[in-house]
């Protein structure tokens, strides 16, 4: 057990809806990240949060947003959606963002199913 | 961030050591060496991380090569439990997002 939970753990919804997946980092935690799994991209890093804060971007879609909130806890957004969403979305957490003791810790993802 | 090779898929016998090597041949000084592994669909599981110097932990040790163009996870006695993909990652020092490639899939046989 890594420490971090997401809920939920499974979800199902149709295409064009919109849904939100809820993280709880570690305690002590100040930095959130969310991935992206999908079957053919693989582990990909949507965006990151640090203590309230964007901190960086990465493959994340226009459609998706997020937002740490001041217990530290975050949610990812999903609107619009269609098939290719469907994935497994883990969310891990960090100490620090840099240096040597900032391994992420991840939780048990959230699995996304596009109908 | 530095691009890493890895052989998409490796076997080893129960009880063997487990050797998964890793090209990162465009590191960069400040960039740390990651290993995380992924059983089934779980979420990734933290391994061992290093910069310049060999390290050691409970789980497992880190090779890196003195130009660290390249590195070897060892896993000294593989159980069948340590069936897993294995990913290495190169994370620059500050901002600390990881990009994770396709990793080796290691399946430890009975």
């Amino acid at each position: 057990d890594s420490g971090v939970t997401q809920t939920p753990k499974h979800l199902i919804t149709a295409t064009g809806q919109r849904v939100t997946l809820r993280c709880s980092p570690r305690s002590g935690d100040l930095s959130v990240y969310w991935y992206q799994q999908s079957l053919d991209q693989g582990l990909q890093f949507l965006i990151q949060y640090y203590n309230g804060e964007e901190r960086a971007k990465g493959n994340i879609l226009e459609r998706f947003s997020a937002q740490q909130f001041p217990d530290l806890h975050s949610e990812l957004n999903l609107s619009s959606l269609e098939l290719g969403d469907s994935a497994l979305y883990f969310c891990a957490s960090s100490f620090r963002t840099s240096g040597r003791a900032n391994e992420q810790f991840f939780g048990p993802g959230t699995r996304l199913t596009v109908l | 961030d530095a691009k890493t090779t890895q052989p998409p898929s490796m076997d080893c016998a129960e009880g063997r050591a487990a050797n998964l090597p890793c090209n990162h041949s465009t590191i960069s000084g400040n960039e740390y060496v990651y290993w995380y592994r992924q059983i089934h669909s779980q979420g990734p599981q933290y391994i061992i991380h290093g910069l310049k110097n060999n390290e050691t932990n409970e789980m497992a040790s880190l090779i890196i090569t003195e130009d660290r163009k390249s590195s070897t996870l060892i896993l000294p006695h593989a159980t069948l439990r340590d069936t897993a993909v294995y990913y290495c990652i190169v994370r620059v020092n500050t901002g600390n997002q990881f990009y994770f490639g396709t990793g080796t899939s290691l399946t430890v046989i009975p």
